[in-house]
Formats: structure tokens, sequence, C-alpha cells
């Protein structure tokens, strides 16, 4: 079974704190995902990587770092956090994303930033 | 840029009742993937379609995939309130090589 992990449930930071969120696979996926998602927005993509040390934007990477130094693990990075980042980050893997496969989730990670 | 719309927003019904939301891509996809989202939960996936004018059906859900590879559709028989959450699709675009949610429809059942 595969299973994505968050590294927290819910967060709360002050406005301009460095922010890490950390998403660990353990099915060996090569790609892996950042999204958040907010109310009527669905789930945007921030970053995504397809293999270590890669990384992609997606459509709303301003503001935002990732990190992918092992395979199994993928970072999210605010810089400098602000309060339009409060939001629920969800992370998630794939095999091989051309090939039509599915993602799997992580639970999610409640970021208020305040 | 490309963009995934979804409708309707939201939908309430009488358990027992009928639910079917329509998912529209600005350009053309290379496949589209349904998701579904329990409330407190996260997104998890439910079907790939892949060919044009493509049918699948799981139980009481059947999903359609356009003959122009441009919509699709998710239509559940005769709801239970097993089946509340907000439900996705996301599709690769051909062109733009990423990979699209819609903002999903929210399904509220009533016993």
């Amino acid at each position: 079974d595969v299973k994505v992990t968050q590294s927290s449930r819910y967060l709360v930071k002050r406005t301009g704190e460095k922010v890490f969120l950390e998403c660990v696979q353990d099915m060996d996926h090569e790609n892996m995902f950042w999204y958040r998602q907010d109310p009527g927005l669905g789930l945007r993509l921030i970053y995504f990587s397809y293999d270590v040390k890669m990384k992609e934007k997606g459509d709303i990477p301003e503001g935002y770092s990732v990190s992918r130094e092992k395979k199994e693990r993928f970072s999210l990075i605010l810089e400098s956090a602000s309060t339009n980042q409060t939001s629920m980050y969800l992370c998630a893997s794939s095999p091989f994303l051309q090939e039509g496969q599915e993602q799997y989730f992580g639970p999610g990670t409640r970021l208020t930033v305040t | 840029g490309q963009q995934v719309m979804q409708i309707p927003q939201y939908q309430h019904v009488q358990e027992g009742e009928d639910f079917t939301t329509y998912c529209n891509s600005s350009t053309t996809l290379s496949n589209i993937q349904w998701y579904k989202q329990r409330p407190g939960g996260h997104p998890v996936f439910l079907i790939q379609l892949v060919k044009s004018g493509e049918v699948k059906k799981q139980k009481r859900l059947t999903f359609q995939f356009g003959e122009a590879k441009k919509n699709s559709s998710l239509h559940i028989t005769a709801t239970q309130t097993t089946d509340v959450g907000t439900y996705f699709c996301a599709g690769w675009h051909n062109y733009g090589q990423n990979f699209v949610f819609g903002p999903g429809t929210r399904l509220s059942v009533l016993p």
C-alpha cells in the first residue's frame, strides 16, 4: 500500500518566518508534487519534481521553493511566510505522470500564518 | 493558460437521487482522472479515462470522456450518504505538458 506522509497536520507560523513542509513517500515513485488547496479554487500545483534534484514550477510557484535531495523526500519551503499563504498544503507522488498514473496524496498540512 | 472547469460548484441531493458533475477543459486532454475527497480527508483516485468517447463504470458511478477529449462527466446513480465529498477531475494537457485539477464539485446527500 502506497503511503505518503507529511510532517505536520497543523502548523501555525508568524509572518516573515521561514517554513519547511516535509513529505515522504515509501513506494519509490519518480514524481512528487506540492499543491495548495483553497475553497472554490481546487488544487493548484506549486512545484513538482520528476527526479532527485530536479524541479519544475507549477501554476503558482511565487513565494515558494522546493528541495528534493533524496527520491523519497520532497520539501516545500516558504522563505518568508505571509498571511496569503495560509492554506491546506497537499503532497502527492506518482510513478510516471506521462503514462497517466494516479497520484497518491498525503493527509495534508493546514498552515496558518498570523 | 490551460483551464479545467467543473459544474456545478455545489450540489445538494436527497438520498436516492442521481447526481452528475461535468468537467470541461479549454484544451484537449491526453487523459482525465477523477478523484474523491471526503470531508477532512485527502483526494483519492477513482478512475482514469484515456480514449475518446470512453465510458467506465464502478458500481453506481459512471464516468465518460468526451469525443473531443475536452470534457468529461461523473454520474452517480441513487446517491448514498457515503457519496458525500468533493469530486475533482484532473487532466494532462497535450501541449502545455502540465497536469491541472478542476475546482471540484461538492456533493451533499441528505438522508
